[in-house]
C-alpha cells in the first residue's frame, strides 16, 4: 500500500517567509509525529497528533512553528518568519495507535532558507 | 540525549554478516530496543525491536544480552544495498503522550564490493 509522503520534497525560501510542509500519513493510522533533522544529525522530534489534537508538542523549537492536522489524516507542519537555521530536512511519521512505536517515515522535506 | 552509544562508523564485505553493537546500559525493564536505518536522502526506516527476547524477521535478526544493557543487529548477508546510518533506540512511553524517538548519531555502515 502507499506509504507516507510529504509534499513538497524539497522548498527553498528567503528569510523571513512563511512557509508549510505537507504531510500524508498511512491510511488509518492515528499517531503522526513531526521530526526535524540537521546536517550529519539523527532526526529530532518535534510534535506529535493522536487524532486531530497535538497531544505533545514540546519538542517544538519556538512559537514560529506550528502544526495542525484538522481531520485526523493530513498534517500541514508552519514556519513564520523562517531563519537560516530552520534549514534542515522535516520529516513525518506515522503509526497505527498510540501505543506503537513501530513509526513509517516519509521522504522528507529539504527546506533550505537563504 | 540519546540512551544509546554506537560506533561511528563500521565496513563490512558484502555477503557478510553485519554485526552492530549497541550499548543501552540504563535501560529500563519496559523500555524497549528498536532499530531503524537511514539510507542516504531517504527517511529512516523500521527494521527490528525487542524487549528482552532474541528477535527474527526478514530483514534482520536482534540479540539482546541476558542484563538488557547492551544488543546487536545482525544482518546475516549484508548488500551493497545495506549501506546506510544505523540508529539503535531504547523507547518507552515519554509521560507527555507519545512514543517518541530519541535518535542518535547512529553508526554508518558501508558495505564493500
Amino acid at each position: 500500500g502507499a506509504g507516507v509522503s510529504q509534499t513538497p520534497s524539497n522548498k527553498v525560501t528567503e528569510k523571513g517567509k512563511y512557509v508549510e510542509l505537507r504531510c500524508d500519513p498511512i491510511s488509518g493510522h492515528t499517531a503522526l509525529y513531526w521530526y526535524r533533522q540537521s546536517l550529519g544529525q539523527g532526526p529530532e522530534f518535534l510534535i506529535y497528533f493522536q487524532g486531530t489534537g497535538a497531544a505533545d508538542d514540546s519538542g517544538l523549537p519556538n512559537d514560529r512553528f506550528f502544526a495542525v492536522r484538522p481531520e485526523g489524516s493530513v498534517s500541514t507542519l508552519k514556519i513564520q518568519r523562517t531563519e537560516r537555521g530552520d534549514s534542515a530536512v522535516y520529516l513525518c511519521a506515522s503509526s497505527p495507535d498510540r501505543n506503537q512505536e513501530t513509526q513509517y517515515f516519509g521522504p522528507g522535506t529539504r527546506l533550505l532558507v537563504l | 540525549d540519546a540512551k544509546t552509544t554506537q560506533p561511528p562508523s563500521m565496513d563490512c564485505a558484502e555477503g557478510r554478516a553485519a554485526n552492530l553493537p549497541c550499548n543501552h546500559s540504563t535501560i529500563s525493564g519496559n523500555e524497549y530496543v528498536y532499530w531503524y536505518r537511514q539510507i542516504h536522502s531517504q527517511g529512516p526506516q523500521y527494521i527490528i525491536h525487542g524487549l528482552k527476547n532474541n528477535e527474527t524477521n526478514e530483514m534482520a535478526s536482534l540479540i539482546i544480552t541476558e542484563d538488557r544493557k547492551s544488543s546487536t543487529l545482525i544482518l546475516p548477508h549484508a548488500t551493497l544495498r545495506d549501506t546506510a546510518v544505523y540508529y539503535c533506540i531504547v523507547s518507552g512511553y515519554s509521560g507527555a503522550g507519545s512514543y517518541q524517538l530519541t535518535f542518535g548519531k547512529g553508526t554508518k555502515l558501508s558495505v564493500i564490493p
